[in-house]
């Protein structure tokens, strides 16, 4: 089976840099994603990771250490609206996601 | 404009009634999904679907059946509901299984 770890809830200022852990324990692994979700709304996709090293798209980058089972987003100047949910998620052998708890980021003035 | 699509938005219903979540996209996507999201567990993944005419078992299949009759159409059905099964219900599709993934906005559904 698969679990996922991440921090439940992380809180930053506008403007700053945040990151968010997530460690996985799985019996097969094809890569990590990452979605947002803001509140009463849908997940979005935001990237994936299926081999070492770091993927930048815009403010948003994420990372991943096959060999230490982690991986992480990085999100660069934050915005008021980036306020939300991000949920890790492990991609099986069989294309199958299963997703961490989430981690509730809220962004302050 | 192209997407996916979840009926009911809302729906409240007593225990031991039958319901059918609709779900339906428009992309020409070849898997299709069915998640359950409770607070704090994240999504949880109750059947799958990789091509039409086939379906699988998620992490959370129990009280729960599908069909995959066309490409377009997902349909979760609880045959008979239980509180357990409140929840947010969110149905997705990717253009292939391993695909990122497109979410409807869900159905969040209570069971008295």
């Amino acid at each position: 089976g698969q679990s996922l770890e991440q921090p439940s809830e992380v809180t930053a200022v506008e403007g700053a840099i945040v990151q968010i852990n997530c460690t996985y324990q799985t019996s097969g692994f094809y890569g990590l994603s990452w979605y947002q979700q803001h509140d009463g709304g849908a997940p979005t996709f935001l990237s994936y990771n299926a081999l070492d090293g770091l993927e930048e798209t815009g403010r948003f980058s994420s990372f991943l250490s096959r060999s230490d089972s982690y991986g992480y987003l990085l999100l660069q100047e934050l915005q008021m609206k980036d306020s939300a949910s991000y949920f890790c998620a492990v991609r099986d052998p069989g294309n199958m996601l299963t997703f961490g708890g989430g981690t509730r980021l809220m962004v302050k003035p | 404009i192209a997407g996916i699509t979840q009926a009911p938005t809302s729906q409240i219903l007593a225990a031991g009634r039958r319901m059918t979540l609709r779900c339906t996209q428009d992309m020409r996507h070849n898997a299709m999904y069915w998640y359950r999201q409770d607070l704090g567990l994240g999504l949880r993944l109750i059947h799958y679907s990789n091509t039409a005419g086939t379906t699988g078992k998620g992490e959370v299949p129990d009280g729960y059946s599908v069909s995959r009759a066309n490409t377009d159409d997902f349909p979760l059905t609880l045959a008979s509901a239980v509180p357990s099964q409140t929840s947010v219900y969110f149905c997705a599709s990717s253009f292939g299984s391993g695909q990122p993934q497109h979410f409807g906005d869900g159905t969040r559904l209570s069971i008295l």
